[in-house]
């Protein structure tokens, strides 16, 4: 199986401020990363498929980049509702594998 | 636009079963693989089995290997898990998922409880 790394698991940061996520994979996946954010009882909403495309409806602060094995998630600019946990998942082959997750708190 | 609606979640006592349906609509069912994952309370998202477009193969999470049947009804749009020997730690949402054009596509989820 497809091991992901994903980090850091938790972060503080505030309203403006530009964060960034990486995750990377145990072997290369190509560009078969996707980007989700969930929050409290709701189920995992994506945000960016293929590691850089930016899923209908996202807010374009939300951006992704890297190919292989390495890949980023960037929010430029930090809003009130980004607060929440994020997942890197690799849809290269089955079994998916997802990363640890990583929460995003309010500094 | 597509739409995957779990159903069948509920409480049931650890050794019991309980069956999980996934309703699809808005494209070709019977022209994709289709996943279960599933995400116990507090913890991360872990995929829990997959079945071929046509039923031919289908793969499962050292897990719940031997213990739950990933099943399908092309002519219904209906993917099913049948969950049997439930333990405590089967506790989840339950969620049916499938890639269609390099997306993923999620259902809202289903919460099944292990408990007596």
């Amino acid at each position: 199986d497809i091991q992901m790394t994903q980090s850091p698991s938790s972060l503080s940061a505030s309203v403006g401020d530009r964060v960034t996520i990486t995750c990377r994979a145990s072997q290369s996946i190509s560009s078969n990363l996707n980007w989700y954010q969930q929050k409290q009882g709701k189920a995992p909403k994506l945000l960016i498929y293929a590691a850089s495309s930016l899923q209908s409806g996202v807010p374009s602060r939300f951006g992704g980049s890297g190919s292989g094995t390495d890949f980023t998630l960037t929010v430029s600019s930090l809003q009130p509702e980004d607060f929440a946990t994020y997942y890197c998942q690799q849809s290269h082959t089955t079994p998916w594998t997802f990363g640890q997750g990583t929460k995003v708190e309010i500094k | 636009q597509v739409q995957l609606v779990e159903s069948g979640g509920g409480v049931v006592q650890p050794g019991g079963s309980l069956r999980l349906c996934c309703a699809a609509s808005g494209f070709t069912f019977s022209s994709y693989h289709m996943h279960w994952v599933r995400q116990a309370p507090g913890k991360g998202l872990e995929w829990v089995a997959f079945i071929r477009y046509d039923g031919s193969n289908k793969y499962y999470a050292d897990s719940v290997k031997g213990r739950f049947t990933i099943s399908r009804d092309n002519s219904k749009n209906t993917l099913y898990l049948q969950m049997n020997s439930l333990r405590p730690e089967d506790t989840a949402v339950y969620y049916c998922a499938n890639l269609i054009s390099m997306i993923v596509y999620w259902g809202q989820g289903t919460l099944v409880t292990v408990s007596s």
